[in-house]
């Protein structure tokens, strides 16, 4: 089993419609959790932590169910400009390193 | 506030070549990290620098590979020699605190083709 998992993707939305992604991951002792955003040839960029009870961010809403070891990331009112791929990341107890999936692209289309 | 400088931006050398690259982490973060990135995938830790000294290098191809940060400022990454499945983006990121939990910053990239 992959360390961390995420929907292959890519996801093609219209304006305006809500999309959710999914990322399980395999070490039930990891203790924290991110989202990055990723554009088309550039850098990561930190989109928002992911807590326990859960986090809100504008459109951005991000859920952590540690039983089941799963994090999702939900974007309400998609913009074109959330066109990108979606990083799901976690750290391994024990380990001051994080792991990154391979991601998830979003393409939204007017 | 200056970013994470990197270069070069890109590269193409033959297979077997040597390839250098640079990066400048943001000013009085004392940890540096270098990833790599095939394309399709996310980016796969090769180091860890906490100031000067290696935190991690569990996942560094040690008899090709070689990383080091002098003073604790810059880093080097270097390949000896290079081979075709080397062709990836090689990302410096920094960060300010244990970057397990907090953010990490990241530079542009140096984008190596082997051929």
């Amino acid at each position: 089993r992959k360390e961390v998992e995420q929907d292959p993707g890519p996801f093609n939305v219209p304006e305006g419609a809500t999309v959710a992604f999914n990322c399980t991951y395999s070490n039930s002792a990891s203790q924290s959790f991110f989202w990055y955003r990723q554009d088309c040839r550039k850098e990561p960029k930190l989109l928002m932590s992911v807590y326990s009870s859960g986090n809100e961010d504008g459109r951005f809403t991000a859920q952590l169910n540690r039983a089941s070891q799963y994090i999702s990331l939900l974007i309400r009112d998609s913009k074109l400009s959330d066109s990108a791929t979606y990083l799901c990341v976690v750290n391994h107890s024990g380990y001051s390193t994080l792991t990154f999936g391979k991601g998830t692209m979003l393409l939204v289309s007017p | 506030e200056a970013g994470v400088a990197q270069s070069p931006r890109y590269k193409i050398i033959e297979k077997r070549q040597s390839v250098a690259f640079w990066c400048n982490p943001i000013s009085g973060h004392a940890t540096l990290y270098w990833y790599q990135q095939i394309l399709g995938q996310g980016p796969k830790l090769l180091i860890q620098f906490q100031n000067n000294g290696v935190v991690d290098d569990s996942q560094l191809p040690k008899d090709r590979f070689s990383a080091e940060r002098l003073k604790g400022v810059d880093s080097t990454l270097k390949i000896q020699p290079a081979k075709l499945e080397d062709s990836a983006v090689y990302l410096c990121a920094s960060s300010s605190l244990d970057g397990a939990y907090n953010e990490q910053f990241f530079g542009p990239g140096t984008r190596l083709t082997v051929l």
